[in-house]
């Protein structure tokens, strides 16, 4: 089962975009790449998610790389409530089973 | 409004007492997880249902039972707890299909101590 790799953490100033990077290097063809972000005392939610073209949405951008073996989560201006965990998982088309979210990213917006 | 519930949201029991903690999606997804979530090990998938009668092991299956008799019903059955089973419980669902992987709807989460 395909796996990612993520950075425990990171940090950002308010107002200024975040790169938020995952290595999935044992993706297969039918894999979706997603991403998910968790507050605090919540449960995770849906940020965005692609197959091999760039994403846009009201919360944020998807970059994948051409070999599809990376991939970048990209916050445009980071406020406050966008300090939280956030996961990157494979998700394989033919099954559909999301399973593996790691430990992800720990996000902290500095003020 | 869509939504995944789980009950109860905390749970204080004892070793050896069977439990079960539910999940209800109102949303018509055919796919059903289960995660549990611990301190510095991230969530990870307990087990999962592609739908009716369908259900699969995650990485950590031991020690739980799930059933899914109805497609929008998906509980967690933890016959004889054990402490190292507290946790924080998470039920999630998604509209699978063939051609995509939909986004995964979570519930609020269930906290289990087993004493």
């Amino acid at each position: 089962d395909a796996k990612t790799t993520q950075p425990n953490s990171m940090e950002s100033n308010e107002e200024e975009p975040v790169h938020l990077p995952c290595n999935h290097s044992t993706i297969s063809g039918t894999d979706y790449i997603h991403w998910y972000r968790q507050l605090p005392s919540q449960g995770p939610e849906y940020v965005i998610h692609g197959l091999t073209s760039n994403v846009n949405n009201r919360m944020a951008s998807l970059a994948i790389a051409e070999d599809r073996k990376s991939s970048t989560l990209i916050l445009h201006r980071a406020t406050l409530r966008d300090a939280a965990v956030y996961y990157c998982i494979l998700a394989d088309r033919r099954t559909g089973n999301q399973f593996y979210f790691g430990t992800g990213t720990s996000l902290t917006v500095i003020p | 409004e869509a939504q995944v519930t789980q009950n109860p949201r905390y749970l204080i029991t004892v070793t050896g007492k069977k439990l079960t903690v539910t999940c209800s999606q109102n949303m018509n997804h055919e796919y059903m997880s289960w995660y549990r979530q611990d301190p510095g090990l991230g969530l990870r998938q307990i087990y999962y249902s592609m739908n009716v009668e369908v259900t699969d092991k995650g990485d950590v299956p031991e020690g739980y039972k799930v059933s899914r008799k109805e497609k929008r019903n998906f509980p967690l059955i933890l016959e004889s707890p054990s402490p190292n089973q507290t946790s924080l419980y998470f039920c999630a669902s998604s509209l699978s299909s063939g051609r995509d992987t939909g986004e995964l709807f979570f519930g609020e989460g269930s906290r289990l101590t087993v004493l």
